[in-house]
């Protein structure tokens, strides 16, 4: 078990650039979730991942913001057009959802997250 | 929809003294809570979590929360502190059928020698 990692650590770019991120879970987890934080707040739900499935979308996620995982492994989040308002610290978690309960409600909410430690991005 | 409020952004203490962040919720349906600590360029660390049962929780680092449903409050504490403990604690909450986690903005937590 080698954590969460993401790549890179630090990007820095023009506005209007388009940046990508990377997320690697901890292997065989099958639920991938991500997150911004701004400075001086807690981190705020992007979207989230069920396998391959992308199966919730916050309205934060713009249509220049897309995220895959399209083999249910390592996910992308990319970001088009890039904007001041972008600068910010991404994280990326990941969590095992029991086999053969991913239907019962609540049955995977008990699972604990484990986070990545984020990519912070810089709009100049 | 749920929300969280942590009810102070600094808390500063001295070195072993006690703690505690206070951290209350809303919700229109019942609730599993979370307290996460986050150290400076790094992701964030489950410290203990409220699924059900005993309402005292206790979690990793010698922290523990009560959880009281009539205030709808879920406060974290620790009976002595470290300059280790120097760092942003995350209340977050998410609902019964739900995946989306929702998390304070969070309480700075400054031990001071």
């Amino acid at each position: 078990d080698t954590g969460v990692s993401q790549n890179p650590r630090h990007k820095i770019t023009k506005r209007g650039q388009n940046v990508t991120f990377r997320c690697d879970p901890i292997s065989e987890h099958n639920r991938l979730y991500w997150y911004r934080q701004t400075l001086g707040q807690g981190p705020e739900f992007l979207t989230y991942f069920q396998n391959e499935a992308q199966l919730e979308k916050s309205r934060l996620l713009s249509d220049r913001f897309s995220a895959e995982r399209p083999k249910g492994s390592f996910s992308t989040l990319e970001i088009q057009r890039t904007e001041q308002g972008d600068s910010a610290m991404y994280l990326c978690a990941s969590s095992l959802d029991p086999r053969g309960l991913e239907r019962i409600e609540g049955a995977g909410a008990n699972q604990p997250q484990h986070f990545g430690d984020g990519t912070r991005l810089s709009i100049l | 929809a749920q929300s969280v409020t942590q009810l102070d952004s600094q808390v500063p203490v001295f070195e072993e003294a006690p703690v505690e962040l206070r951290c209350n919720y809303s919700s229109s349906v019942s609730v599993y809570l979370f307290w996460y600590v986050q150290y400076p360029n790094q992701g964030l660390q489950l410290l203990l979590k409220y699924l059900s049962g005993s309402t005292l929780v206790k979690g990793i680092n010698g922290f523990e929360a009560e959880f009281n449903k009539s205030q709808t409050s879920f406060h974290l504490r620790k009976p002595s502190v470290h300059i280790s403990d120097t760092a942003e604690y995350f209340c977050a909450v998410r609902g019964y059928g739900g995946f989306k986690t929702i998390f304070g903005a969070g309480t700075r937590l400054f031990v001071k020698a």
